[in-house]
């Protein structure tokens, strides 16, 4: 079973160009999730699909952010006229809907570093 | 709202020492518990977790015991190793309500160990 593959690992784009990020979770993981972590922090939670559908969305999650989830499978995550704030890691996780409860375990990906200047 | 507590690093250890990062948590209802650890550079590996009360998650010679009556998840180790070396990760996940599709994390611990 491959991981949680995410990609580009790292990007540094200019303040105000768009970025997008792509994750592949594990395969027939129907739940996907996208976190950030800022330096010294723990990850927090920004949008999470089951399946192709986005069921949950943090206050983080900003209108110039959008994640996708159009077949069910990959994800991506674009930033657009990004800020100097944006400049996080962004992770993904997956996990199965069919491992019931709340002790079934999300895995994570090794993230991908975005830095604004 | 829910969150979750850990003691402030970073921890310096030497080798064999013995190892405890404290965690605690606020949740309503009864969530699920967990310990990631991050090693440089990477992401996110799942330690341990604890599902219900009075549960010990154990791995790699790291225990950690879910106290409801405490509200706490404190991580041991007998004797750690260089290898040990990360940012610890204590999160909660919950069965129902807001929030229940998704981890809750505290701040994180640096473990140092020198040899």
């Amino acid at each position: 079973d491959t991981g949680v593959s995410q990609n580009p690992r790292h990007k540094i784009t200019k303040r105000g160009q768009n970025v997008t990020f792509r994750c592949d979770p594990i395969s027939e993981h129907n739940r996907l999730y996208w976190y950030r972590q800022t330096l010294g922090q723990g990850p927090e939670f920004l949008t999470y699909f089951q399946n192709e559908a986005q069921l949950e969305k943090s206050r983080l999650l900003s209108d110039r952010f959008s994640a996708e989830r159009p077949k069910g499978s990959f994800s991506t995550l674009e930033i657009q006229r990004t800020e100097q704030g944006d400049s996080a890691m962004y992770l993904c996780a997956s996990s199965s809907f069919r491992a019931q409860g709340a002790g079934n375990t999300i895995y994570f990906g090794e993230g991908s570093w975005l830095t604004v200047v | 709202g829910d969150s979750v507590t850990q003691m402030e690093g970073p921890v310096t250890l030497s080798e064999e020492a013995f190892l405890t990062i404290n965690c605690t948590y606020t949740a309503t209802g009864y969530p699920s518990l967990f310990w990631y650890v991050q090693y440089p550079g990477e992401g996110l590996q799942l330690l341990l977790k604890a599902t219900k009360a009075d549960d010990k998650g154990s791995n790699k010679g790291f225990e950690a015991t879910y106290r409801k009556e405490t509200t706490s998840f404190h991580l041991e180790k007998g004797s750690v190793q260089v290898s040990d070396s990360a940012v610890y990760f204590c999160a909660l996940r919950k069965w129902y309500g807001t929030g229940a599709n998704n981890l809750f994390f505290g701040t994180g611990t640096r473990l140092t160990v020198i040899p």
